[in-house]
């Protein structure tokens, strides 16, 4: 079975903290990705990555970073928390595939719900 | 902008009946796409993918795809209240690299 792991589960953290949410998986899968979920806005990629030190933005990057320096670690780094990063964060990697293959299929984390004061 | 488009619900039907989740996407170049069950406060669980014209079944499950009308579904025979969920749609976009989803349907399966 697929493991994504994501370290922290639940976080409080205060306006302007510098937060990390940490995301390892054990697939050795090439893609990986952040998203955040928001309710009535469902889930939105913040960054994704196809390879060690690589990375793409997604659909809303702004005031997030993030780090890959490992295969199996993809990071998202908010450089000075707001209250409007309050959400529920989701890590999630996948492998190539094309055609009839299952690659490209994304498999989740359990979620880090972050809660910014 | 690529987008994948779904029915925000709730859909409500009673246990024992079919459920029918409907999903349309934008990118006509899409290759490979997939439902998602999320159960509230829980990450997204793959329940299976499709990348060919016609019908995939899986169990109750089936995924039905179109894509000259660019539309995907799913259908839920013997629907249990233990369906009752967040079903999500996303839409893997041509080059392959970025996958999108739907802000998905909620299902409530009455006992």
């Amino acid at each position: 079975d697929v493991k994504v792991t994501q370290s922290s589960r639940y976080l409080v953290k205060r306006t302007g903290e510098k937060v990390f949410l940490e995301c390892v998986q054990d697939m050795d899968h090439e893609n990986m990705f952040w998203y955040r979920q928001d309710p009535g806005l469902g889930l939105r990629l913040i960054y994704f990555s196809y390879d060690v030190k690589m990375k793409e933005k997604g659909d809303i990057p702004e005031g997030y970073s993030v780090s890959r320096e490992k295969k199996e670690r993809f990071s998202l780094i908010l450089e000075s928390a707001s209250t409007n990063q309050t959400s529920m964060y989701l890590c999630a990697s996948s492998f190539w595939g094309q055609g009839s293959s299952s690659g490209n299929t994304i498999y989740f984390g359990e979620g880090s719900w972050l809660t910014v004061v | 902008q690529k987008e994948v488009e779904q029915n925000s619900g709730p859909l409500s039907v009673p246990e024992g009946a079919i459920a029918s989740l409907n999903c349309t996407y934008s990118d006509r170049g899409s290759q490979s796409f997939f439902w998602y069950r999320q159960y509230s406060g829980k990450s997204p669980e793959l329940i299976m993918f499709i990348y060919s014209n016609g019908d995939k079944e899986d169990g109750r499950f089936t995924a039905q795809l179109n894509k000259a009308s660019q539309y995907v579904s799913l259908l839920i025979r013997d629907s249990q209240p233990s369906d009752s969920a967040t079903y999500l749609c996303a839409v893997n976009l041509s080059g392959g690299f970025k996958t999108i989803f739907g802000a998905g349907t909620r299902l409530f399966v009455k006992a």
